[in-house]
């Protein structure tokens, strides 16, 4: 079946700092990647995805490319702030599969501090 | 446009009795999720549904019932609470493919507590 790894946390950086989670996936097919954000008491919200090897997801200034080589999804933003201490959860999506299910990993939480 | 909205937010249950979480979306989505967060353990799709009148079990079906009436709502029913059923729980509801990829809209979440 498939399933998704990604490092646990929780990961506590100083504001302007290098953010990096990793995330590996297993899949039977040819997933669609998604790097999903949730904010304190707050639902899940989709903050990128790729589709097919080599595509660059982006959004927010965080960036992740889908590395079909070594099953791969790194989540990486250059300058952390604040407002980014959230958890996030990589997933994956085998889109002919029945009811187009996502299957996540078990989250990282991430603690930005001023 | 209210997206997709969870009833009630929080809730505490005794073991042994029932509830039923309601999930609505107005979005006219055919999709329709059912979700249980776990510290370390991510999301477990609980049931799901490819349209209205259609359920279908998930990864972690076993002490919940779904139904969808309604296209709008999707329905998730404990019958006889556990301990084991404390979590949060979050609905999600997908459209068509957009772009070749689906994306999973999240209600709020409902946090249960079973004692």
């Amino acid at each position: 079946g498939n399933s998704v790894t990604q490092m646990e946390g929780p990961v506590t950086l100083s504001e302007e700092a290098f953010l990096t989670i990793n995330c590996t996936y297993t899949a039977t097919g040819y997933p669609s990647l998604f790097w999903y954000v949730q904010y304190p008491g707050e639902g899940l919200q989709l903050l990128l995805k790729a589709t097919k090897a080599d595509d660059k997801g982006s959004n927010k200034g965080f960036e992740a490319t889908y590395r079909k080589e070594t099953t791969s999804f790194h989540l990486e933003k250059g300058s952390v702030q604040v407002s980014d201490s959230a958890v996030y959860f990589c997933a994956l999506s085998e889109n002919k599969a029945a009811g187009n299910k996502l299957t996540f990993g078990g989250g990282t939480r991430v603690l930005v501090k001023p | 446009n209210a997206g997709v909205t969870q009833t009630p937010k929080f809730r505490v249950l005794k073991t042994g009795q029932s509830m039923t979480l309601l999930c609505a979306q107005d979005m006219n989505h055919e999709y329709m999720y059912w979700y249980r967060q776990d510290p370390g353990m991510g999301l477990r799709l609980i049931h799901y549904s490819v349209g209205e009148g259609t359920t279908a079990k998930g990864e972690v079906p076993d002490g919940y019932n779904v139904s969808r009436l309604k296209k709008q709502n999707f329905l998730l029913g404990l019958e006889s609470a556990a301990p084991s059923q404390t979590s949060v729980y979050f609905c999600a509801s997908k459209g068509e493919r957009q772009a070749g990829y689906y994306e999973q809209y999240f209600g709020p979440g409902t946090r249960l507590t079973v004692t």
